[in-house]
């Protein structure tokens, strides 16, 4: 069975940093493109990032480029997002998802979430 | 930027069938996915390549995508249903991209 468990949310201040991780089981992790998702409490979903099998290929939501940077651990089962310059814009839940295909790119299928991290931004 | 639209509700009456459409630009020439969220859960992939159902899905849930428009249906609509539910498609400048969400109402 999928597991992703996202740790490393919590308070931070307007111009902080944060870095999220997510611990993968139940798939071959090294095989699949992952991403990372994010949702206000209450509002739609917004991709934020994804990232090759292999590193080759990622992506980024034009709002956190520059800031955000993604990255992954193939042997430790591990996908992470560093967090720079936070905004209270940047305020949501943010979810680590698996793609059905390990490619970054078309057709993107986010067939397995985790349950998300909140990350605040307040003063 | 490429920007899926969703109605922001639909209300069905249990048994019947619900429709939700999103709609783009020239929506065909992409892949749609469709999600489910429940209230307080995570999302969960119910449509995917327009139309294909992952394991688990019950066949109620079908979807199709024609010119500017996706449609994911649900026949014999049930209270469990009620749900959030999002398109999601791939734009070669924005990437990935969600519709804004439609809340379907089981009466």
């Amino acid at each position: 069975e999928v597991h992703l468990v996202e740790s490393g949310g919590g308070l931070v201040q307007p111009g902080g940093s944060l870095k999220l991780s997510c611990a993968a089981s139940g798939f071959r992790f090294e095989s699949y493109a992952m991403h990372w998702v994010r949702q206000v409490p209450g509002k739609g979903l917004e991709w934020v990032s994804g990232i090759s099998w292999n590193r080759d290929s990622l992506g980024y939501v034009d709002s956190v480029k520059g800031r955000f940077t993604i990255s992954r651990d193939n042997a430790q089962n591990s996908l992470y997002l560093q967090m720079e310059s936070l905004t209270t814009d940047d305020t949501a839940f943010y979810y680590c998802v698996k793609d059905l295909r390990g490619d970054y790119g078309e057709p993107t299928t986010l067939d397995y979430w985790g349950h998300g991290t909140l990350v605040t931004v307040s003063s | 930027s490429y920007e899926l639209t969703q109605p922001p509700s639909v209300a069905v009456s249990p048994g019947q069938t619900a429709t939700i459409p999103c709609s783009a630009d020239r929506l065909d020439t992409h892949y749609v996915c469709w999600y489910q969220q429940r209230p307080g859960q995570s999302p969960v992939l119910v449509l995917y390549q327009d139309s294909k159902r992952p394991s688990g899905i019950p066949e109620r849930f079908s979807g199709s995508n024609l010119g500017n428009t996706a449609t994911l249906t649900i026949s014999e609509t049930q209270p469990m249903d009620e749900a959030d539910y999002y398109c999601q498609a791939w734009d070669i400048t924005t990437h990935v991209v969600f519709g804004g969400g439609t809340r379907l109402t089981v009466l």
